[in-house]
Formats: structure tokens, C-alpha cells, sequence
């Protein structure tokens, strides 16, 4: 375990709607990052926060944003779905913000667009 | 843009043989992380290195970070059916105008026939 919880697991949904996806890092990690996954690929950044701020930004799609909040936990939110946002979504985190700490990630969420 | 190539894509091994992965980056990095993840399951740190030449062992992984930081390695010896998963090298860059970014490589999949 981790330490990381992310929900929900398993999102299914219909092109065009909005979801949001939830992450509580691990306790005393300060940064959180988000990652896509598709079947078969790499993990492709999305975006990193540190104490509630926006630290670095990855290949993050317009429809997608983010937010740290003041007590640590993330959201992810994706809008206008499209059938090709159906991935994994992973979130991780760790101690600081530099990248010079390991990155702990949760079990992901499985996102599914019909 | 920092390119961080993993080879090979795929590697198909006899348990007890040996198996390497390469990390190669365009890019002189600070330092360079490396990921194991399991078929459905998400990833998990297994070492970070950061001095130029360093080598660790992990019991039978043998880990390598190149003299001019460039790239690195990730050798097991004797492979087990445990061994089988995807494993990620993943060069901590600097952005210009502060903050980092992990970025990961394209994975290297591993699977150990009996």
C-alpha cells in the first residue's frame, strides 16, 4: 500500500460530459502529480502541484484542469470527453516538489468513454 | 524538448537469463529514477541515482547512471517469473524558469517464460 488513494476506480461516461477524479497523497507528501496512462503506454505527465500551487505542467489538454487544495488532497478534473481520453489516470506524490524524491503512486482510476 | 528513450520496447526471456534495459536522454539530466510496474498494477519506485558513473545493486538488479548523465541501465540477473512488469527510467529535468519535471521513458515490458 501506497499510501495514495485515489477514487473512484473504475469511471464509465459518455462523450461530452464532464468527470472529476480524486487524489489523497500519501501523509506528509506535500506535491502531487497526475499521469495518463493509455493501454499498451507510457505514462504521460499531466500536470504537478505543490502546497496548493501549480508547479510544473505537462501535456495537459485544455479540457483538462487541476487543483491542490488546502489540505492537500487533488482533483482532476477532464471536460468535453472524448472517446480518446479513455485511460488510466494515476496520481502520485511525495515529499517535496523538486523531483528528487521518490514518487508514490495510488491504484489509479480506470476511465472509461462510450 | 528533453526525449528520454527506453530500449528494447519489449524483451521476451527463459527464466534465469539475464535481462537489460537502456535510458537514454538528448538531454544532460540531474538525476534519474527507475520504476517497476506490475501487469495491472501501478508503479512502483525501485532507486533513484544522481552522481555521474554511480552503480547500485538491488540483490539481483544492478543499476547504472552513464559518466556524462546522458543515460542508464538497468540490468537483472538471472531472471525469475517474479521479474515480469514494466520497467520505466524516469530523468528528472530542469525546466526553464524553475520547476522540474518528471517525465517518464517508454517502458521497457518484460515477461519471463518458464
Amino acid at each position: 500500500d501506497s499510501g495514495v488513494t485515489q477514487t473512484p476506480k473504475h469511471l464509465i461516461t459518455a462523450t461530452g460530459q464532464r468527470v472529476t477524479l480524486r487524489c489523497s497523497p500519501r501523509s506528509g507528501d506535500l506535491s502531487v502529480y497526475w499521469y495518463q496512462q493509455s493501454l499498451d503506454q507510457g505514462l504521460q505527465f499531466l500536470i504537478q502541484y505543490y502546497n496548493g500551487e501549480e508547479r510544473a505542467k505537462g501535456n495537459i489538454l485544455e479540457r483538462f484542469s487541476a487543483q491542490q487544495f488546502p489540505d492537500l488532497h487533488s482533483e482532476l478534473n477532464l471536460s468535453s470527453l472524448e472517446l480518446g481520453d479513455s485511460a488510466l489516470y494515476f496520481c502520485a506524490s511525495s515529499v517535496d516538489g523538486s523531483g528528487g524524491s521518490p514518487l508514490h503512486f495510488g491504484n489509479g482510476t480506470r476511465l472509461t468513454v462510450t | 524538448g528533453q526525449q528520454v528513450m527506453q530500449i528494447p520496447q519489449y524483451q521476451h526471456v527463459q527464466e534465469g537469463e539475464d535481462f537489460t534495459t537502456y535510458c537514454n536522454s538528448s538531454t544532460t539530466l540531474s538525476n534519474i529514477q527507475w520504476y517497476k510496474q506490475r501487469p495491472g498494477g501501478h508503479p512502483v519506485f525501485l532507486i533513484q541515482l544522481v552522481k555521474s558513473g554511480e552503480v547500485k545493486k538491488q540483490k539481483r538488479l544492478t543499476f547504472q547512471f552513464g559518466e556524462a548523465k546522458k543515460n542508464s541501465s538497468l540490468h537483472i540477473t538471472a531472471t525469475q517469473t517474479t521479474d515480469v512488469g514494466t520497467y520505466f527510467c524516469a530523468p528528472l529535468g530542469l525546466l526553464t524558469g524553475g520547476g522540474n519535471k518528471l517525465t517518464f521513458g517508454t517502458g521497457t515490458q518484460l515477461k519471463v517464460e518458464l
